[in-house]
């Protein structure tokens, strides 16, 4: 059974840092692509990053990039999300997600439960 | 403002057929993919469509997906009550910023 588990998130100020974990089970991790997908208080999904199966490809929204840094580590199974300078509008759950593909896209068959950042002073 | 455009919200009653857009641009929609997703309240999302018109196993053939140029569709029919949640469809945008973009997402309730 496919399993992504999310953690990390927490309460943290203006200018802080924070990673989050998304540990997977059940499939072979490194051949999916994974992401984060976002969504703000009471808001839609904002798709935030991608890494392709290999690691070797990254990609990041514009509204992330240069802060937000995606990775994997095939031999923990676990997806990262290093998260520096968060502003207020980071606030959000925040999923991983599981692609049916090695490459990345938008076919996010599994998703972790969330966990939530809040950024505030 | 989100890249892709649906509806805020659709309606109908119990039984009938309901239709979600969502609009795109040939950076996205027309050169990608399409996914839509079901969130159920304070749940995370749910995949229901795939590559436009593909369900996963376990999705009731009630839901249909179709694509037509720059925009694409989500059909329900036979609506249930436990149909009623947000919508979303979701797709990749290879333009100069490439990455994966949503619709704001539809609420549907079930009168």
């Amino acid at each position: 059974e496919v399993q992504l588990l999310d953690s990390g998130g927490g309460l943290v100020q203006p200018g802080g840092s924070l990673r989050l974990s998304c540990a997977a089970s059940g499939f072979t991790f490194s051949s999916y692509a994974m992401s984060w997908v976002r969504q703000a208080p009471g808001k839609g999904l904002e798709w935030v990053s991608a890494v392709s199966g290999s690691g070797g490809s990254t990609y990041y929204a514009d509204s992330v990039k240069g802060r937000f840094t995606i990775s994997r580590d095939k031999s923990k199974n676990t997806l990262y999300l290093q998260m520096n300078s968060l502003r207020v509008e980071d606030t959000a759950v925040y999923y991983c997600a599981k692609d049916r593909w090695g490459g990345v896209g938008v076919n996010f068959d599994y998703w972790g439960q969330g966990t939530l950042v809040t950024v505030s002073a | 403002q989100s890249v892709l455009t649906q509806p805020p919200s659709v309606s109908a009653a119990p039984g009938q057929k309901v239709t979600i857009s969502c609009s795109g641009s040939s950076s996205n929609i027309g050169n990608n993919f399409v996914s839509w997703y079901q969130q159920l309240p304070g749940t995370a999302p749910k995949l229901l469509i795939y590559e436009n018109n593909k369900r996963p196993s376990g999705i009731p053939d009630r839901f249909s997906g179709s694509k037509s140029g720059t925009s694409a569709t989500l059909d329900i029919t036979g609506l249930q009550t436990g149909d009623e949640a947000d919508y979303y469809c979701g797709t990749w945008d290879g333009s100069l910023s490439a990455g994966g973009v949503f619709g704001g997402g539809t609420k549907l309730t079930v009168l």
